[in-house]
């Protein structure tokens, strides 16, 4: 079945800063590949997302790019504030198997003052 | 709307009891489903459901069951729980079963097994 792995595990940045967010997986019939994000105590919520046909996609400050040869997709946020300081999840589903999705480990994010 | 909503928020239970978590979608949502959050793992698949009447088992099943009478309903079914089963549960829905649609999640039950 599909696996994503997701890197770093957490990751600290000064305000301002960019942050970057790697993903991994291993089925390459994944199609659909959304980010969340939960602050503490919190659910999910679903930040940005990218389907396997685009190779970029771009919300303001966050941004999301997918390279499909190398099964790898990432996000990045740019000109990080505090209120990003969360967890991060990336997950990936495959068109035969429905909306069923499987998420990394999550990167806590933290941004300091 | 009220979006997606689950209660209880929190429960205690001790091993062996049964239990059942709800969760409903005001959104005449087709897909719904049900994840696990424990520390370091993500959420991974509990049950899931493509409509009314039709459930199947994702990635981490043994332990728990579901129903879907309705559209708006899909309860999560502990039979005799155990302390394994202590996580941070969520439910989820989506306007269609299609891979690339989003999907919403519910605010979470707190679940511990003593």
């Amino acid at each position: 079945g599909e696996n994503v792995e997701q890197h770093p595990s957490t990751l600290s940045v000064q305000e301002g800063d960019s942050a970057v967010i790697k993903c991994t997986y291993s089925d390459s019939a994944s199609n659909y590949f959304p980010w969340y994000k939960q602050e503490l105590g919190k659910r999910p919520q679903l930040i940005i997302d990218i389907r396997s046909n685009v190779g970029e996609k771009k919300d303001q400050r966050i941004a999301v790019t997918l390279n499909k040869t190398a099964k790898h997709f990432s996000l990045h946020i740019t000109e990080t504030q505090p209120e990003d300081s969360a967890v991060y999840f990336c997950a990936a589903s495959i068109q035969e198997y429905g909306n069923k999705l499987v998420f990394g480990a999550g990167t806590i994010l933290r941004v300091k003052s | 709307n009220a979006g997606v909503t689950q209660t209880p928020k929190f429960q205690v239970l001790k091993t062996g009891q049964s239990m059942t978590l709800q969760c409903a979608q005001d959104m005449n949502h087709e897909y719904m489903s049900w994840y696990r959050q424990d520390p370091g793992m993500g959420l991974r698949l509990i049950h899931y459901s493509v409509g009314a009447g039709i459930t199947d088992q994702g990635e981490v099943p043994n332990g728990y069951n579901v129903s879907r009478s309705t559209t708006e309903d899909f309860p999560l079914r502990l039979l005799s729980a155990a302390p394994s089963q202590t996580s941070v549960y969520f439910c989820a829905s989506s306007y269609s079963w299609d891979s690339s649609t989003k999907q919403y999640f519910g605010p979470g039950t707190r679940l511990t097994v003593t």
